[in-house]
C-alpha cells in the first residue's frame, strides 16, 4: 500500500503493562510524527523524527513514553507502565520533509487501558 | 505555542458559507489546514507559506496574513461532505515547532 500503516489498529491492555505501537511511513518520507488524540480532543504532538537529525521529543508527556525510528523508516512508540489516562488514539504521520510539506496520516491505533 | 482557532464550532445549512480563523502570537513560517471526519484520520487540505498568499481548490480556499500572523479558511457553498473538524497547524520555522490548533467543528445540515 502507498499510505501510512499503523499496527495494531486496536489495543486493549491492563494498567501497568507496557505497549508498543508501530508506524510504517510512506516510502521515501524522511519526516515522521507521532500524535495523541483523546476522545473529542485535538491532536497532541508527541515526537518528530527528521532524517538523521536528533528527534524532537518535546511533546512526550512523561518518561514512560519513548520512541525510536530504525533505519529512517519504521517507528515504534513505546509506553511503559501504562495508566488509564494513556487511553487515546495514537496517530502517526509522515511527510517528504519538515517544512511546508503535507503530512499524511495513518488510521491510528486506538489504545484502551483497563 | 498552540495557535488559536475560531469559532470553536459552527453549524451551517447546505449552500451557506463559512470562515474559520487561525491565529498565533508568534511569527509563523507556514500554516497547514487539515480536515478530520468522525472516526477517521486527518486529511491534508492546503499549506500556506509566510510572505502572505492565498490558495484554493474547488470551493475551499485560504489566506495567510503575515502581518497579523493569521490564516483564514473559506468554505463556499458548503456541502454535506464538508462536515468534520478543521485543524490548522502552524510552523514557526522550517521543520520546527509544528503544532496543531484545538480544531473547529463544522456541521453542515441539509
Amino acid at each position: 500500500g502507498a499510505g501510512v500503516s499503523q499496527s495494531p489498529s486496536n489495543k486493549v491492555t491492563e494498567k501497568g503493562k507496557d505497549v508498543e505501537l508501530r508506524c510504517d511511513p510512506i516510502s521515501g518520507h524522511t519526516a515522521l510524527y507521532w500524535y495523541r488524540q483523546s476522545l473529542g480532543q485535538g491532536l497532541e504532538f508527541l515526537i518528530y523524527f527528521q532524517g538523521n537529525s536528533a528527534p524532537d521529543k518535546s511533546g512526550l508527556p512523561s518518561d514512560r513514553f519513548s520512541a525510536e525510528r530504525t533505519g529512517g523508516s519504521v517507528s515504534t512508540l513505546t509506553i511503559q507502565r501504562t495508566q488509564q489516562e494513556d487511553s487515546a488514539v495514537y496517530l502517526c504521520a509522515s511527510s517528504l520533509g519538515g517544512g511546508y510539506r503535507p503530512q499524511h496520516f495513518g488510521d491510528g491505533t486506538r489504545l484502551s487501558i483497563l | 505555542q498552540q495557535p488559536v482557532q475560531s469559532p470553536q464550532a459552527v453549524i451551517l445549512r447546505e449552500g451557506e458559507d463559512a470562515v474559520i480563523n487561525c491565529s498565533s502570537s508568534k511569527a509563523l513560517y507556514s500554516v497547514h489546514w487539515y480536515r478530520q471526519k468522525h472516526g477517521e484520520a486527518p486529511v491534508f487540505l492546503m499549506i500556506l507559506l509566510k510572505g502572505g498568499e492565498q490558495k484554493g481548490h474547488d470551493k475551499i480556499s485560504a489566506s495567510f496574513n503575515e502581518k497579523k500572523q493569521q490564516s483564514s479558511l473559506y468554505l463556499t457553498a458548503s456541502q454535506l461532505s464538508y462536515s468534520g473538524t478543521y485543524f490548522c497547524g502552524t510552523e514557526r520555522d522550517y521543520g520546527q515547532n509544528f503544532v496543531f490548533g484545538p480544531g473547529t467543528r463544522l456541521s453542515v445540515l441539509p
